[in-house]
């Protein structure tokens, strides 16, 4: 299907292990988001990536890491997980000409 | 840097009734403004944006939201909710400027109709 999709939907994982989120996306979208949801907070911006092998910190980096090998995908590692990292995880993707951004469903993740 | 405040948390409210959910923003640069909404257990989905233009916008789905530059407002209305409007709702900036004009949300209206 075109669009935008993220795995695994739900994820738990014990504290210090390596976690890997995918986002893949169909429209040929220059750039990928991925923010993590928590309540009271929103969504907030983790990283960015304005095209292959281009990518940025967001407001919350630390913890995690991200490559974009690839315009349709964009992963996002997490080296060590602590609890602190159980959240909602949003991927996105936008055109770089335009201001819209369309978001995956989510991955939940557990962290124990 | 900006920032958006989204006054009511959670807003109950009965079926057919009007609503309106508050968004705020402070930014020292020009902005697109969003309200997004997240169903449960779904990602998020553009309802409205305001670009430039008129002031008014509204949604397929009898939404409105009115951006008010002297109060940096853009409140989302709705005459008559029904039980489907069930979700969160989140407002949003971006920067004009800047290639990745990144998205900065506020906390979240949780929108619960009562039958």
């Amino acid at each position: 299907d075109a669009g935008i999709t993220q795995s695994p939907r739900y994820k738990i994982t014990e504290t210090g292990r390596q976690v890997t989120l995918m986002c893949h996306q169909t429209w040929s979208h220059s750039y990928m988001f991925w923010y993590r949801q928590d309540l009271g907070h929103g969504l907030r911006l983790i990283y960015y990536s304005a095209a292959a092998d281009i990518t940025d910190k967001g407001e919350v980096p630390d913890g995690y890491v991200v490559s974009r090998s690839k315009t349709e995908n964009f992963p996002l590692t997490l080296e060590s997980a602590t609890r602190s990292q159980t959240s909602v995880y949003f991927c996105a993707s936008r055109q770089g000409n335009q201001e819209t951004q369309y978001f995956g469903p989510g991955t939940r993740l557990l962290v124990l | 840097a900006q920032s958006v405040t989204q006054l009511d948390s959670q807003v109950p409210v009965f079926e057919e009734a009007p609503v309106e959910l508050r968004c705020n923003y402070s930014s020292s640069v020009s902005v697109y403004l969003f309200w997004y909404v997240q169903y449960p257990n779904q990602g998020l989905q553009l309802l409205l944006k305001y670009l430039s233009g008129s002031t008014l916008v509204e949604s397929i789905n009898g939404f409105e939201a009115e951006f008010n530059k002297s109060q940096t407002s853009f409140h989302l209305r709705k005459p008559s909710v029904h039980i489907s409007d069930t979700a969160e709702y989140f407002c949003a900036v971006s920067p004009y400027s800047g290639s990745a004009r990144q998205l900065t949300f506020g906390s979240g209206t949780q929108l619960t109709v009562l039958p």
